[in-house]
């Protein structure tokens, strides 16, 4: 079994749809990331979490330190949303280290 | 502008050939990180350096060496490419070390082909 594990694994949505995509895990963590990757790129920084509730623009990330859950919210989607969204922990220590979630494939259609 | 620069951003090796890929922040981050993204499969780390002249292995080193001579570089070497390390690469750092980190940065990849 994956310490983190995302789902949906793939997501299609129509565009001005509210979408939310989950995460958990079963480790212990200082922090958890929500990551950006569109087709061909590279991965962009969304979010970093340690408690609570995150807004930038249209993205909402929540995190339940409890229940080992986060979601990540994208309120009225547009096609340029389209990409793979990647949860990442990050244990705790002096290491720093991430653990990666497989991602979640979103497509936005017009 | 600042961040985390990879060159090259393709590679395309023969079996056996050994290469090196390049990372450089300049950003002062102390944790810079190598890891390897394959299909169905989320990233996974290769090596990690928690300063200039330290280096650990991660979850998936064989294959791979490193060096952290600088605080801005951590190029990877691959010893004698094998057709299971085709992958696309990423190096990221990121700093504030011994407690969560202010964020990490990632390279724009680079997409390695061994044939």
């Amino acid at each position: 079994k994956n310490e983190v594990e995302q789902s949906p694994q793939n997501l299609t949505a129509q565009e001005g749809e509210f979408i939310t995509i989950n995460c958990s895990y079963s480790v212990g963590i200082s922090a958890l990331h929500w990551l950006q990757q569109h087709p061909g790129g590279g991965i962009v920084s969304l979010f970093m979490l340690s408690s609570g509730k995150k807004k930038h623009g249209r993205l909402i990330a929540t995190i339940n330190i409890q229940e080992k859950h986060s979601s990540l919210h994208i309120t009225a989607s547009h096609p340029r949303d389209s990409a793979v969204y990647i949860c990442a922990v990050e244990e705790g220590g002096a290491t720093n280290k991430l653990i990666f979630g497989t991602g979640t494939l979103l497509a936005v259609q017009p | 502008n600042a961040g985390v620069t990879q060159t090259p951003k393709f590679q395309v090796l023969k079996t056996g050939q050994s290469m090196t890929l390049q990372c450089a922040q300049d950003m002062n981050h102390e944790y810079m990180s190598w890891y390897r993204q394959d299909p169905g499969m989320g990233l996974r780390l290769i090596h990690y350096s928690v300063g200039a002249g330290i280096t650990d292995q991660g979850e998936v080193p064989n294959g791979y060496n490193v060096s952290r001579s600088t605080t801005e570089d951590f190029p990877l070497r691959l010893l004698s490419a094998a057709p299971s390390q085709t992958s696309v690469y990423f190096c990221a750092s990121s700093t504030a070390l011994g407690r969560f980190s202010y964020g990490y940065t990632f390279g724009s990849g680079t997409r390695l082909t061994v044939v």
